[in-house]
């Protein structure tokens, strides 16, 4: 069975400096990653994702992601952060080769922008 | 239309109280999703509906009792609740269902306290 490991629970960053929020997966076949945001008192709204291609994916609000296989690593990044991005991230994977499995979440990343 | 719409945005209720959150999208997806989320957890997942019918019950409780009445609502229908049931729940959409390329829209949630 899959799962997510974010490993770190809390990231402090000063404003405008770059961030990396680590997410690593573990499963046995091939997955499809996502990662989400969670602003205060709000639902989750997508970031990004990656089903194949190309393992660099950009997302919305200037994040982007890179998919290492042989790490199995989601990694997301944003070179240069603002206040608003504030918030709490949740990388997540399913497995892409049968149907009928949910998404599983990783426990998620509190990203604190500081002024 | 890329929106999951939820209501009540909040609700209190008694232990004895039975009451109902209902989740609603206009884009034509065939699977929805009820989630509850703790406080500074992950959201978990509860129950999926696929084509209107029932396909994933995580052995949740039977207090809770969801209901899908057409391919756009979504129920879930509460009674006799307990104080750590208090929660956000959310509720999510995506186009065909548990496969892996389905990108899951979430709605912005109810946060529920039982008290």
């Amino acid at each position: 069975a899959q799962s997510v490991t974010q490993l770190d629970s809390q990231v402090p960053v000063f404003e405008e400096a770059p961030v990396e929020l680590r997410c690593n997966y573990s499963s046995s076949v091939s997955v499809y990653l996502f990662w989400y945001v969670q602003y205060p008192n709000q639902g989750l709204q997508l970031l990004l994702k990656y089903l194949s291609g190309s393992t660099l994916v950009k997302g919305i609000n200037g994040f982007e992601a890179e998919f290492n296989k042989s790490q199995t690593s989601f990694h997301l990044r944003k070179p240069s952060v603002h206040i608003s991005d504030t918030a709490e991230y949740f990388c997540a994977v399913i497995e892409g080769v049968k149907g009928n499995t949910p998404l599983v979440f990783g426990k998620g990343t509190r990203l604190s922008v500081i002024a | 239309d890329t929106e999951v719409t939820q209501t009540p945005k909040h609700l209190v209720m008694g232990m004895t109280n039975k009451k109902s959150l209902k989740c609603e999208q206009h884009m034509g997806h065939r699977a929805m999703y009820w989630y509850k989320q703790k406080a500074k957890k992950p959201p978990e997942l509860m129950f999926v509906y696929s084509y209107e019918k029932l396909s994933i019950n995580e052995s949740v409780p039977s207090r809770f009792s969801p209901e899908c009445p057409n391919s756009s609502l979504l129920n879930l229908h509460l009674h006799a609740l307990q104080p750590e049931d208090s929660a956000l729940y959310l509720c999510a959409s995506s186009l065909n269902g548990l496969a892996g390329t389905d990108t899951q829209y979430f709605g912005p949630g109810t946060r529920l306290t039982v008290l």
